[in-house]
């Protein structure tokens, strides 16, 4: 069953905490993405990344960290640097360069800070 | 700033009406174009592709109209389950899928 998984979908971080979200595909995509997306707004990039052990920022990086160690798996890190960290987190991949280049999404992940 | 705008809504039609979203985008530059689904609470899912020549999926009709940086999507027979916020998107470069996103526009189908 070839899709994209998220974990936990629900979060819940003290002030201060460090958080991990994970985020797996087995779709063979190359590329993957974090997305962050707050009430009544649009979703917005956090980091990106096309390639193993290569990462962009994207338009809203500060206060998250990522890693590509795998072609798989793309972990986002919620640091105590995050001001306003409580949203909804999407991970997407895709294969770019291809005619479609088509981003596909996980189920997502809750985060809420106490 | 690029940006693609959208009507938030929300559009309320009874089961059977046809209902028209529209969506604007800035960068003219722009390359592919997309209709993505949101359940509420959900991710986004793909409903359509954009393409120049415009394309239908079922009841589904999209199209494109480059000189006016314009997307139109088209919903014909709505059925209950079609209500769901839906969301223009627009990817900026050929090959390098960094997408924008529009807010959405929200569609409630009732019976």
């Amino acid at each position: 069953d070839g899709g994209i998984t998220q974990s936990p979908k629900y979060l819940f971080r003290k002030e201060g905490q460090n958080v991990t979200l994970s985020c797996e595909q087995n779709l063979n995509h190359d590329a993957m993405y974090w997305y962050r997306q707050d009430p009544g707004q649009g979703l917005r990039l956090i980091y990106y990344s096309q390639i193993v052990n290569d990462f962009q920022k994207g338009d809203i990086a500060e206060g998250y960290s990522v890693s590509r160690e795998k072609k798989e798996s793309f972990p986002l890190t919620v640091t105590s640097a995050q001001k306003n960290p409580t949203a909804f987190y999407l991970c997407a991949s895709s294969t770019p360069g291809t005619s479609t280049d088509t981003q596909y999404f996980g189920p997502g992940t809750r985060l809420t800070v106490l | 700033r690029k940006e693609v705008e959208q009507d938030p809504g929300p559009f309320n039609v009874p089961e059977g009406a046809t209902v028209a979203f529209n969506c604007t985008y800035s960068n003219s530059a722009s390359q592919s174009f997309f209709w993505y689904r949101q359940d509420c609470r959900k991710e986004p899912k793909l409903l359509m592709s954009v393409y120049s020549s415009g394309n239908e999926d079922g009841r589904f009709t999209a199209q494109l109209n480059r000189a006016s940086q314009y997307i139109s999507l088209l919903i014909r027979d709505s059925k209950l389950s079609d209500s769901a916020t839906y969301l223009c998107v627009v990817n900026e470069r050929a090959g390098y899928s960094t997408l924008t996103f529009g807010k959405g526009t929200m569609l409630l189908v009732s019976p």
